[in-house]
């Protein structure tokens, strides 16, 4: 089983910031790594696919990168509405796993 | 627009059976391959199953946990996927999301629409 390490737990930040979370795959996956944004009693949604290709909708200050074992997720400018659990996940090879969630707090 | 509404949730005691439900609408159902993901109360994401389309001779795949256990369906005159969860566990407490994957050229799929998801709780 392919496990995926997010980092950091849980950031602090201000509006404007700007913001990097990162996804440790303990394989290398290629491209095969999307983000979700889970806001509080919500579904996830998909923000970045296959490393970095912005889903349709999602916001411009959403990018992604990386590629093999090391991706991240950077939010540019971040806004009050970008409060949220962010999760990475693989779909590379089954089982098909998670990380374990990174928590966005806006001060 | 992709509509994907989950039911049948409840309350059930540890080793009794449940069936899951989801309507899909807003797509070509029959097409797509879709998953059933989870989520225990305060936790993270658990991809749990999926099933592939009649193109991929309805191939399953299952989380180890859940294997032998749960047997993941579909129905694509109704546009219907479900999940039939036997001998449950607490520890198969969670909310129950359906879940689309994205067409793509290549092997690898992304899941790109949710549900609002379904709660399960297995305690007696």
């Amino acid at each position: 089983e392919i496990v995926l390490t997010q980092s950091p737990d849980f950031q602090s930040v201000t509006p404007k910031e700007k913001v990097t979370i990162t996804c440790r795959a303990s394989q290398s996956i290629d491209n095969s790594l999307h983000w979700y944004q889970q806001k509080p009693d919500q579904s996830p949604k998909l923000l970045i696919k296959y490393a970095s290709e912005s889903f349709s909708g999602v916001p411009s200050r959403f990018s992604g990168s990386g590629s093999g074992t090391d991706f991240t997720l950077t939010i540019n400018s971040l806004e009050a509405e970008d409060a949220a659990t962010y999760y990475c996940h693989q779909s590379s090879s089954l089982p098909y796993t998670f990380g374990q969630g990174t928590k966005l707090e806006i001060k | 627009e992709v509509q994907l509404m989950e039911s049948g949730g409840g309350l059930v005691q540890p080793g009794g059976s449940l069936r899951l439900s989801c309507a899909a609408s807003g797509f070509t159902f029959s097409d797509y391959y879709m998953d059933w993901v989870r989520q225990a109360p305060g936790k993270g994401l658990e991809w749990v199953s999926r099933i592939r389309n009649k193109a991929n001779n309805y191939a399953t795949h299952y989380a180890a946990s859940v294997q032998g256990r749960f047997t993941i369906s579909r129905d694509d005159l109704k546009n219907s996927l479900s999940l039939q969860m036997n001998s449950l566990k607490t520890e198969d407490t969670a909310l129950y999301y359906c879940v689309r994957v994205a067409l793509h050229a290549t092997p690898v799929k992304v899941i790109d629409y949710w549900g609002p998801g379904t709660l399960v709780t297995v305690s007696s």
